[in-house]
């Protein structure tokens, strides 16, 4: 069965710090990745996907930049933290089709606070 | 543009009993799915249903089934047997477009059992 990992599972964070955040997927090949912020309380919001090595979409320009460099892997970045960026980073994965029941799983999720 | 619209932003229901979450959405796209996610507190999004715009039938799974209203434009989310465990927040999501295997997010429903 196929498993999806994240860490760290919490990060406190100074203004200006950098950041990297590490998604991992077990058990399938060739996944599409997402990854998602959520706010407090809000929706989610789509940061990247990719659908393949070194193949990645931005959705929301920021101080983010995401990197696929493994089949299996996915690594969201910063070079310098805002206090914005705070929130609940999730990762995602889902088979690579177009087939609109294309489902999307997704890890434990990442709480960053930046003070 | 494709939206998703939660109007509910608390709901509260007794131990046993049926709850519907509302859903509608905004599409002029023919071919979409809507899936439903649960988020407890822990965070982690756990898939609950989908149902395609072209499915004859409402879609079920166990106590959760959907009330798809296509004319209505809406997808509303029925538990039955309601659980202390089903206490979380409900996410109704819609694909964008079958080719990148985006989702939209509503903005969520905190749903509270009371035993």
């Amino acid at each position: 069965s196929q498993t999806i990992h994240q860490w760290p599972a919490t990060l406190v964070q100074p203004v200006g710090s950098p950041l990297s955040l590490e998604c991992t997927v077990e058990g399938t090949s060739n996944p599409n990745l997402y990854w998602y912020r959520q706010a407090a309380g809000r929706g989610l919001q789509l940061l990247f996907y990719s659908v393949g090595i070194g193949q990645i979409s931005s959705e929301v320009p920021q101080n983010l930049s995401a990197s696929r460099p493994q089949d299996r892997q996915f690594i969201l970045s910063s070079k310098k933290l805002l206090l914005s960026d705070s929130g609940f980073y999730l990762c995602a994965w889902s088979v690579r089709t177009s087939a609109l029941t294309d489902t999307q799983y997704f890890g434990p999720g990442t709480r960053l606070t930046v003070l | 543009a494709q939206k998703i619209t939660q109007t509910q932003p608390g709901m509260f229901v007794q131990e046993k009993e049926a709850v519907t979450l509302d859903c509608t959405y905004d599409t002029s796209d023919p071919s979409y799915g809507l899936f439903w996610y649960k988020q407890p507190s822990s965070g982690e999004m756990i898939f609950l249903i989908y149902q395609g715009s072209y499915d004859q039938q409402n879609a079920t799974e166990g106590r959760y089934s959907l009330n798809f209203q296509k004319a209505r434009k809406s997808a509303n989310l029925v538990i039955s047997a309601s659980q202390l465990g089903d206490s979380a927040m409900y996410f109704c999501a819609m694909r964008e477009k079958p080719n990148t295997g985006k989702l939209i997010f509503g903005q969520g429903t905190t749903l509270q059992v009371k035993p």
